[in-house]
């Protein structure tokens, strides 16, 4: 089994600063999926960024970047120039790569993140 | 693209009765669907696997007489919890896998709030 720790259970910055939320797991499996979603007041589970464990290269999608060590099996999120819309829980989760199916999810605790105005 | 709905989105009823939770892909199919649940301020948690065409599969301590689920078509699965008592009230969220591609990404519903009384 794999497990997903989120160490920090609340983070605040400023408006337009830039954030580190940080995210290990530990695992057996050699071919995996990671990803970070962002769960705002509504509660809808919104992907923010996906990493392929085979791939080296780290994932970016406009503001949101993460740094994948896979030997240390650490997957941190950046968020860089911080807006108020992304005050939010953000989850890390990990996914096993199977053959033909499909698995399920393993979050982390969750970072309660506030952008302050 | 990758939208996924759920109906009801909150539900009250009384102790004893059975409630349905209907998730769908509205704009792709998904072979697989997940249940989740999770509980006030904390995470998520797999409750099972829904394949389309085949049965479930539960995770460890979830009772899959207590909770039925069906995936009748690729765009479709629901989930019923059956003679709900009090301590089955949790906010369920279903998720739809997009493989087309190589993605391999899980997209999830609004989320269904259940109060039993």
């Amino acid at each position: 089994a794999q497990t997903v720790t989120q160490s920090q259970p609340e983070m605040s910055v400023q408006e337009a600063e830039t954030v580190t939320l940080s995210c290990t797991y530990d695992t057996s499996e050699s071919n995996y999926y990671l990803f970070w979603y962002k769960q705002p007041p509504s509660r809808q589970m919104i992907l923010v960024i996906r990493q392929e464990a085979y791939k080296q290269q780290n994932a970016t999608e406009n503001r949101f970047s993460v740094n994948f060590q896979k030997a240390a099996k650490s997957f941190s999120l950046k968020i860089s120039d911080s807006q108020l819309g992304d005050t939010a829980m953000y989850f890390c989760a990990f996914m096993k790569r199977s053959g033909g199916g499909a698995d399920g999810l393993t979050f982390g605790k969750g970072t309660h993140l506030i952008i302050q105005p | 693209g990758a939208v996924v709905s759920q109906h009801p989105s909150r539900v009250i009823c009384k102790s004893g009765t059975s409630v349905k939770i209907e998730c769908r892909s509205l704009d792709f199919q998904a072979t697989t669907m997940f249940w989740y649940r999770q509980f006030p301020k904390q995470s998520l948690m797999l409750m099972a696997t829904s394949n389309e065409g085949s049965k479930a599969t539960y995770e460890q301590g979830v009772e899959k007489d207590k909770f039925l689920i069906n995936h009748a078509s690729l765009t479709l699965s629901t989930l019923t919890v059956t003679s709900a008592h009090p301590e089955d009230s949790s906010f369920y969220i279903c998720s739809a896998r997009d493989g087309a591609g190589g993605l391999d990404t899980q997209y999830f519903g609004p989320g269904t709030r259940l109060t039993v009384l």
